[in-house]
């Protein structure tokens, strides 16, 4: 169980251009899904948090225009780089939040497989 | 500042060696979660501790989470090949709802 997917996996796109990542978690409704980044063997960057029917909350220094978030039903979260550059190219990953009663935290997050953008 | 110090961030080892990574902090946890990452993949998460003291194991690999539930460590036995990859732990603070990542510890076990 707990299976988030990405699609695509991997996309190529010319500047100026709108790429959109689709995250589905498969098996459970994700009320909370996160955007990461991260570049070459570094840690995961929080870009934004995005709850099932609200606006998006984005972290210091991540432009809200150029990375559109959309949660429109707690199974589906989808992130939009519009006009991209080059320096957007990256890998990123979404993670999907399930209620864990067991866990002291209430939390537990699942990654999906990553998507990786380059922008040429 | 970051509130998860993880080290150390790279390690090169040799096959059947062993290896421990810590995960650090000052304040306190009420969850840590370690992760593995291939390259071009996304975290999987390996484990998830809750308790202060509490150890798990994972075939190969035990996981500590401090008394304190300020730190942890990931001990790897007779590493294979295999376990190649990229290392995270996150977790949790205490009063907070957004998982906070460690820089991450790249691990290279070569045959």
């Amino acid at each position: 169980g707990a299976v988030v997917s990405q699609h695509p996996s991997r996309v190529i796109c010319k500047s100026g251009t709108s790429v959109k990542i689709e995250c589905r978690s498969l098996d459970f409704q994700a009320t909370t899904m996160f955007w990461y980044r991260q570049f070459p063997k570094k840690s995961l960057m929080l870009m934004a948090t995005s709850n099932e029917g609200s606006k998006a909350t984005y972290e210091q220094g991540v432009e809200k225009d150029k990375f559109l978030i959309n949660h429109a039903s707690l199974t589906l979260s989808t992130l939009t780089v519009t006009s991209a550059h080059p320096e957007d190219s990256s890998f990123y990953i979404c993670s999907a939040r399930d209620r864990n009663y067991k866990l002291a935290g209430g939390y537990e997050q699942y990654f999906g497989p990553g998507t990786r953008l380059t922008v040429t | 500042t970051q509130l998860l110090e993880q080290s150390p961030q790279f390690l090169s080892i040799q096959e059947g060696e062993n290896l421990t990574v810590y995960c650090n902090s000052s304040s306190v946890f009420s969850s840590l979660q370690w992760y593995r990452q291939e390259p071009g993949e996304g975290p999987v998460l390996l484990v998830t501790v809750v308790t202060g003291g509490e150890v798990k194991k994972l075939k190969r690999l035990t996981f500590q989470f401090g008394d304190a539930r300020k730190d942890s460590s990931l001990h790897i036995t007779a590493a294979q090949p295999g376990d190649t990859g990229l290392y995270l732990c996150a977790g949790y603070p205490s009063g907070y709802s957004t998982l906070t990542f460690g820089k991450g510890t790249m691990l290279l076990v070569s045959p």
